[in-house]
């Protein structure tokens, strides 16, 4: 199975702040990486797909980059609703693998 | 509207049997392939088994392959997971998932359902 590494765990930021999340991906997965964000008690929901491409009605502050083994996701202007906890998923081949999360906090 | 409802989770005992739904309203089911993913308490996202939308291609994750059984009613726009010989391990939040349509291959996960929990006790 294609592993998934996911960086950093968590981090803490302030509202208005650019981060970056990385996924490394254990083989080439080509572009077919997404990004979900999930709140405590909901479900997960789709940000990126494609590695780059924005889910429709998801803000233009994310954007996704990368291809091949390598990946991130960058918030400009974090918004209070952005604290929450972001997952990878590679959906190239199966078994299907996602990072292990990525909890963002709030500074 | 396009939205999930997965329902079918309550407490069994360990080696008991339980089955989820799926229903699926605002889009027709047989579009569009499927999947069930799990969240165990405190734990990350972890794919579970997806289905393809004429149902042909079925994949399991190795840690449910030969227990759980993915199927769909595509004229009662239903999805389906038949859990067998249940473990402790695999209590958690069980979510339906819509795949994003691609010409070729599998897409990313795109609605998904509010989830229904599982408890093995």
């Amino acid at each position: 199975a294609i592993r998934i590494t996911q960086s950093p765990s968590s981090l803490s930021a302030s509202a208005g702040d650019r981060i970056t999340i990385t996924c490394r991906a254990s083989q080439d997965v080509s572009t077919y990486l997404a990004w979900y964000h999930q709140k405590p008690g909901k479900a997960p929901k789709l940000l990126i797909y494609g590695a780059s491409s924005l889910q429709s009605e998801v803000p233009a502050r994310f954007s996704g980059t990368g291809s091949g083994t390598d990946f991130t996701l960058t918030i400009t202007r974090l918004q209070p609703d952005d604290f929450a906890t972001y997952y990878c998923q590679q959906y190239y081949t199966f078994p299907w693998t996602f990072g292990q999360g990525t909890k963002v906090e709030s500074k | 509207e396009v939205q999930l409802l997965e329902s079918g989770g309550e407490v069994v005992q360990p080696g008991g049997s339980l089955r989820l739904s799926c229903s699926a309203s605002g889009f027709s089911l047989s579009g569009y392939a499927m999947s069930w993913v799990r969240q165990a308490p405190g734990k990350g996202l972890e794919w579970v088994s997806s289905i393809a939308g004429r149902g042909g291609n079925i994949n399991y994750a190795d840690s449910v392959n030969g227990r759980f059984i993915i199927s769909r009613d595509n004229s009662n726009n239903m999805l389906y997971l038949q859990m067998n010989s249940l473990r402790v391990e695999d209590a958690a939040v069980y979510y339906c998932a819509r795949v994003e349509w691609l010409f070729l291959g599998w897409g990313a996960l795109e609605i998904w359902g509010a989830g229904t929990v599982v408890t093995v006790s």
